[in-house]
């Protein structure tokens, strides 16, 4: 039979726009967030990370924004090149939690020349 | 820089078979976690080790084992491969202790399909 899988979010932009991804993660005690990005036929990659006590976070050319009180995380890429097209998750980690990280499901980034 | 190496990128095996995917890292790192990644599923923990000859669960170790016997390697052990095992496999490590994760170092996948 047919398999239906299930498909990433994507946002396309023009080269040299900022980009803003976005995630909602699932746990109100998680206490801190990294951002990954994952290109093609290559494992994911550390970019930034933030802790609950901060709600900014910046880093070269990405900045990462955490909104506790809707459980909200988003990256923010500067003047995007094409070599930021990729697949990015967002992962928490639960206070307390011996499992680590959970993963979202990743947004596809595609940089338009 | 740090370097986790799977050994195998790609791997087609058969229903029934005995799958091993192994991992080395080379910074000395505690922690150890393979993780499977399906399209729109992002990265699920399957198993992780903090230390030699341990392991503990994560959120899908059923028809999966482990084993890790020096610090550097961490294997992942398909008893009796299934179709539904098809799959890209991730192995990570960390320098962190078990409470304060720290960055993630990822090797660059196995893609394992079963016929």
């Amino acid at each position: 039979g047919e398999s239906v899988g299930l498909h990433l979010p994507t946002l396309s932009v023009q080269e040299g726009d900022n980009s803003i991804i976005n995630c909602a993660y699932s746990n109100s005690a998680s206490d801190y967030f990294i951002w990954y990005k994952q290109e093609s036929g290559k494992g994911p990659q550390f970019i930034i990370d933030i802790r609950s006590n901060m709600d900014k976070r910046q880093g070269q050319r990405v900045t990462v924004l955490l909104n506790k009180t809707v459980k909200h995380l988003s990256l923010q890429i500067a003047a995007t090149q094409p070599g930021d097209s990729a697949v990015y998750f967002c992962a928490e980690k639960p206070a307390g939690s011996a499992r680590q990280l959970t993963f979202g499901s990743g947004t596809q980034l595609t940089v338009l020349p | 820089d740090v370097k986790v190496t799977q050994s195998s990128r790609y791997l087609v095996k058969r229903t029934g078979e005995k799958v091993f995917l192994e991992c080395v890292q080379d910074m000395d790192h505690e922690n150890m976690f393979w993780y499977r990644q399906d399209p729109g599923l992002g990265l699920r923990l399957i198993y992780f080790s903090y230390d030699v000859k341990m392991k503990e669960k994560g959120d899908i170790p059923e028809g999966y084992s482990v084993s890790r016997e020096k610090k550097e390697r961490f294997s992942l052990i398909l008893e009796s491969a299934s179709t539904n095992q098809t799959s890209m496999y991730l192995c990570a490590s960390s320098y962190r202790t078990l409470k304060d994760t720290g960055e993630l170092f990822f090797g660059e996948g196995s893609r394992l399909t079963v016929l």
